[in-house]
């Protein structure tokens, strides 16, 4: 199975930062990654998919980028709305696998 | 509109069945794979299993191969998921998803499980 090791797995920032969170995959999964966030109490919501493409209604300063085994995504200018837990997932083999997740909080 | 409604999730006591169904439309439904995923309390997301378009291919994560079972019916555009021997690691909530690469992409509201006796 295809292991995604995410980090951080929490983080604190402000309001106008730019938050970068890091999957790491444990073998080539070329761009089959997708990154999902989720508010509390909230159904999951993909953001990002095949690495780099956004989401339909998804702000622009989320943005993803990688390939192979090292993925990021960055969020620009972090706004209210943003503090949520992120995932990433490979969906390149089954099973498919999750990583750990990354809650952003308020500093 | 697309739209994904699980349904089923109850208490269940450890060894006990349950047959989870998620209905959906806004969509061609016979076109697409469908996964479910699963999130335990308070934790993580974890890929449970998916079917292919005609249901002649299924995958599972380790965990749950030989007591879970994904099944589709595309004349009622609804997809199963049949969960034998259950355990109290089983207990998330259940959601069923559209295919993670296409330029869609939608959740349920998902279906509570609870494995406890």
């Amino acid at each position: 199975d295809i292991q995604m090791t995410q980090s951080p797995s929490a983080m604190s920032a402000s309001i106008g930062d730019t938050v970068t969170i890091t999957c790491r995959a444990s073998q080539d999964i070329r761009n089959d990654l997708v990154w999902i966030h989720q508010k509390p109490g909230k159904v999951p919501k993909r953001l990002i998919y095949s690495a780099s493409n956004l989401d339909s209604g998804v702000p622009s300063r989320f943005s993803g980028s990688g390939s192979g085994t090292e993925f990021t995504l960055t969020i620009n200018t972090l706004q209210p709305e943003d503090f949520a837990t992120y995932y990433c997932l490979q969906r390149r083999s089954h099973p498919f696998t999750f990583g750990g997740g990354t809650k952003v909080e308020i500093k | 509109e697309v739209k994904l409604v699980e349904s089923g999730g109850d208490l269940v006591q450890p060894g006990g069945s349950l047959r989870l169904s998620c209905a959906a439309s806004g969509f061609s439904f016979r076109s697409y794979w469908i996964n479910w995923v699963r999130q335990t309390p308070g934790k993580g997301l974890e890929w449970v299993a998916n079917i292919n378009e005609d249901g002649s291919r299924t995958n599972y994560v380790d965990s749950v191969k030989g007591r879970f079972t994904i099944s589709r019916d595309n004349a009622k555009n609804s997809v199963f998921l049949q969960m034998n021997s259950l355990r109290v690691e089983d207990t998330a909530v259940y959601y069923c998803t559209t295919p993670f690469d296409v330029s869609w992409h939608h959740w349920g509201q998902g279906t509570p499980v609870t494995v406890s006796s």
